[in-house]
């Protein structure tokens, strides 16, 4: 069946560090990709994807590109803000139900 | 963009009572919606599919006659923890998939249930 693995938390990272956070998949077919972001508190919301491979998601200086040679979809941010403080979930969409990552806490210090 | 609500965002509630969640699509027809609960500092664990008109599908190891879901209508669907105990007591989300077209899911803000 369709898995995600994603790499394990929490990442702890200074404000303006470099964020990567490795998600791969396993999957029938082709999938969407996407990554989710929970905030303290709240249910998850969308933060990028990318439908095909190749593509690339972005969206508040967060990006991710479907790679299908290595069946992988990294989250990136270039300079991280405190703000950035919460879970990730990556996720694809193939098959009927959808199938998350573990998810993995970012906590950002000032 | 499209909107999920959920409610109530949190309850507390003794030992042996129910207690009702809905989950709302507030500007599109959803027949299928999802159930998780979610854990402390843990993933996401679907809990069942909930199909509008017919019974919920719920995954292995779910208690179908504790975790009570009715899918009455396009635009709600609602989880009944019945008989709760202390145990119970997690972060339920639920999500909806627009009629209109598969993806992306839309997620509710999430209920926090604290059992007593």
């Amino acid at each position: 069946g369709d898995s995600v693995t994603q790499m394990e938390g929490p990442v702890t990272l200074s404000e303006e560090a470099f964020l990567t956070i490795n998600c791969t998949y396993t999957a029938t077919g082709y999938p969407s990709l996407f990554w989710y972001v929970q905030y303290p508190g709240e249910g998850l919301q969308l933060l990028l994807k990318a439908t095909k491979a190749d593509d690339k998601g972005s969206n508040k200086g967060f990006e991710a590109t479907y790679r299908k040679e290595t069946t992988s979809f990294h989250l990136e941010k270039g300079s991280v803000q405190v703000s950035d403080s919460a879970v990730y979930f990556c996720a694809l969409e193939g098959s009927y139900i959808p199938t998350f990552g573990r998810g993995t806490s970012l906590i950002v210090h000032p | 963009g499209a909107v999920v609500s959920q409610h109530p965002s949190w309850v507390i509630c003794k030992s042996g009572t129910s207690v009702k969640i809905e989950c709302r699509s507030l500007d599109f027809q959803a027949t299928t919606m999802f159930w998780y609960r979610q854990f402390p500092k843990q993933s996401l664990m679907l809990m069942a599919t909930s199909n509008e008109g017919s019974k919920a599908t719920y995954e292995q190891g779910v208690e179908k006659d504790k975790f009570l879901i009715n899918h009455a209508s396009l635009t709600l669907s609602t989880l009944t923890v019945t008989s709760a105990h202390p145990e119970d007591s997690s972060f339920y989300i639920c999500s909806a998939i627009d009629d209109r077209g598969y993806s992306p899911l839309h997620f509710g803000n999430g209920t926090r249930l604290t059992v007593t």
